[in-house]
């Protein structure tokens, strides 16, 4: 089975850190992608990586940064964390264009506080 | 751009009671329809898809049919269980990439 883990499930921040949220993925996937997840407003694409060192941005990438230095490690950098960042981090990953069936495999979320 | 739109929840059943979520897309071309499901504390998971009109997805029991002329794929179950009980996403991908666009997400409960 694909496993997809996010290293911290739980995040309590101070306004201003730098935070970063990390993502690995087990099965060779081509495509890593960052979402939050908020009440009301469903899952918003922040980044997505279609391979080593390429990024790109989704609907929300302000206040936001990625890095992908090596296949299965996609992580989100939040440079100066602030409060509206308080939000559910989920992390996917899926095989190429080519060879994709339509799903996205998930991680179990990080749930990040900002105070 | 494209969109999707989902009912707004919570949606609260008793066990074995018939569910429908609805779900309607905004889209250019011809995408493919997904249903995603999260359950409590997890990620979320590939429920059931359709590729082209007419189609049907089916998974654990729910069922959902690429509707073109109303633009449409509803969430059915016969029976729901306890077990049910989730955030649904309705989802739509389209073009050369393989980025999904999801609905605000739909939470039931199912009561025993």
């Amino acid at each position: 089975d694909v496993k997809v883990t996010q290293s911290s499930r739980y995040l309590v921040k101070r306004t201003g850190e730098k935070v970063f949220l990390e993502c690995v993925q087990d099965m060779d996937h081509e495509n890593m992608f960052w979402y939050r997840q908020d009440p009301g407003l469903g899952l918003r694409l922040i980044y997505f990586s279609y391979d080593v060192k390429m990024k790109e941005k989704g609907d929300i990438p302000e206040g936001y940064s990625v890095s992908r230095e090596k296949k299965e490690r996609f992580s989100l950098i939040l440079e100066s964390a602030s409060t509206n960042q308080t939000s559910m981090y989920l992390c996917a990953s899926s095989l190429s264009s080519t060879s994709w069936t339509g799903e996205l495999f998930f991680g179990e979320g990080s749930r990040l506080t900002v105070l | 751009g494209d969109s999707v739109t989902q009912m707004e929840g919570p949606v609260t059943l008793s066990e074995e009671a018939f569910l429908t979520i609805n779900c309607t897309y905004t889209a250019t071309g011809y995408p493919s329809l997904f249903w995603y499901v999260q359950y409590p504390g997890e990620g979320l998971q590939l429920l059931l898809k359709a590729t082209k009109a007419d189609d049907k997805g089916s998974n654990k029991g729910f069922e959902a049919t690429y509707r073109k002329e109303t633009t449409s794929f509803h969430l059915e179950k016969g029976s729901v269980q306890v077990s049910d009980s989730a955030v649904y996403f309705c989802a739509l991908s389209g073009g050369a990439t393989n980025k999904l666009i999801f609905g605000t997400g739909t939470l039931l409960a199912v009561q025993p």
